[in-house]
């Protein structure tokens, strides 16, 4: 099957421009995550929708930061304006199998967002 | 969702079996254990899970303390593959589960 897909791979842009990023997630899962990775951590949850509804978005810095899944399949994240301190990898999972009812995620290889 | 605590780092022979601890002192009863994976320039990759009982499938082993207070992930036969950041997690089933991941342990297996 198809993992999930992410879009641009790379992205480079200056501060206060806006950036968008992609994802499609595994076909028939309804769970889709948006993580930011800063260099040395671990992944930081931004938001969680269950199809095309919010289940959580309690870190998403929403003064510059948004993010849809209108459709209930793919999604878009964008920043607006971006910061320095926004240069990280943007990380897409996904999960619920409708089929297994499994909560494993498979992730996206992240798009790597570089704000100079 | 409980935290985890993990050591920074760990290393190990090839071919050898390597134990990555993990404790979750403060898990609740319907939370799962699950374990993912990074390798350098990837995105996470799912591993296994488990709830109490010990669990195996064709990567790893996990073993569940009968408290469920800590588990071990167990590679049995490191290869220079397996080095990686190795992320143990709780969360519970449901669709509000979440996922927080700590910082890891990066595994450095060595020849």
């Amino acid at each position: 099957e198809a993992g999930v897909a992410q879009s641009p791979r790379y992205k480079i842009i200056e501060k206060r421009q806006s950036v968008a990023f992609w994802c499609n997630p595994i076909s028939g899962h309804a769970t889709l995550y948006w993580y930011q990775q800063i260099l040395g951590q671990g992944p930081k949850l931004l938001i969680q929708f269950q199809n095309n509804g919010v289940v959580d978005d309690s870190q998403l810095p929403k003064d510059r930061f948004s993010a849809e899944r209108l459709k209930g399949v793919d999604s878009t994240l964008k920043i607006q304006p971006a910061k320095l301190e926004d240069s990280a990898v943007y990380l897409c999972a996904s999960s619920l199998d409708p089929w297994t009812a499994s909560y494993e995620q498979y992730f996206g290889p992240g798009t790597r967002l570089t704000v100079t | 969702d409980a935290k985890t605590t993990q050591p920074p780092s760990m290393d190990c022979a090839e071919g050898r079996a390597a134990n990555l601890p993990c404790n979750h002192s403060t898990i609740s009863g319907n939370e799962y254990v699950y374990w993912y994976r990074q390798i350098h320039s990837q995105g996470p990759q799912y591993i296994i899970h488990g709830l109490k009982n010990n669990e195996t499938n064709e990567m790893a082993s996990l073993i569940i303390t009968e408290d469920r207070k800590s588990s071990t992930l167990i590679l049995p036969h490191a290869t220079l593959r397996d080095t990686a950041v190795y992320y143990c997690i709780v969360r519970v089933n449901t669709n509000a589960g979440k996922s927080t991941f700590g910082d890891g342990t990066t595994l450095t297996v060595k020849p």
